[in-house]
């Protein structure tokens, strides 16, 4: 079984700085998807970035970007420029790309960003 | 274009009580899950289903049941209600191609006293 793990319980930043949010995870599989999602007080869940395991290339979405280290299963989410409306949960997630498992999401445990003005 | 829609936002429940979580999706979508979310513990997959007709279980299963009549509707039963089935559960779906990502609903808060 995979596991995903968030380090950082709570994360603090200033207003137009960066802040880089850790994530793990463990698995066995080679083919599978990685996504960071971010909850904001409003309970929605809204998908920030995501990233297929076979690109080299790190996903980035506009102030949003991710450093993914394949061989160290390090998956970790940076946001540059912070705005207030950043405030909020973040939680990795990982999704298997095939077998029984393909489709379903497990996530970490989440980190609370609060962006101070 | 709805999304997906929960019904109802919040609930509360006595022990022993038994009532019925709605998710409904207006996007074809094949695959369809039930998670919930307590404190500290991220996201847990209680149920999920890959098409209509077809239903699995998650991380989280007891307690509840589900069935998968239509494409577009994915109901979740808790049968007999206890107070550790208080959180705040999430009903997604997502297309069937890969690296699609979960569309998520906005969440009901249940409570048993």
């Amino acid at each position: 079984a995979q596991t995903v793990t968030q380090s950082q319980p709570e994360m603090s930043v200033q207003e137009a700085e960066t802040v880089t949010l850790s994530c793990t995870y463990d698995t066995s599989e080679n083919n599978y998807y990685l996504f960071w999602y971010k909850q904001p007080p409003s309970r929605q869940m809204i998908l920030v970035i995501r990233q297929e395991a076979y690109k080299q290339q790190n996903a980035t979405e506009n102030r949003f970007s991710v450093n993914f280290q394949k061989a160290a299963k390090s998956f970790s989410l940076k946001i540059s420029d912070s705005q207030l409306g950043d405030t909020a949960m973040y939680f990795c997630a990982f999704m298997n790309g095939g077998g029984t498992s393909y489709g379903k999401l497990t996530f970490g445990q989440g980190t609370i960003l609060t962006v101070h003005p | 274009n709805a999304g997906v829609t929960q019904t109802p936002k919040f609930q509360v429940l006595k022990t022993g009580q038994s009532m019925t979580l709605q998710c409904a999706q207006d996007m074809n979508h094949e695959y369809m899950s039930w998670y919930r979310q307590d404190p500290g513990m991220g996201l847990r997959l209680i149920h999920y289903s890959v098409g209509a007709g077809i239903t699995d279980q998650g991380e989280v299963p007891n307690g509840y049941n589900v069935s998968r009549s239509t494409t577009e509707d994915f109901p979740l039963r808790l049968l007999s209600a206890a107070p550790s089935q208080t959180s705040v559960y999430f009903c997604a779906s997502r297309d069937g191609g890969r690296n699609q990502p979960q569309h998520f609903g906005d969440g009901t808060r249940l409570s048993i006293l």
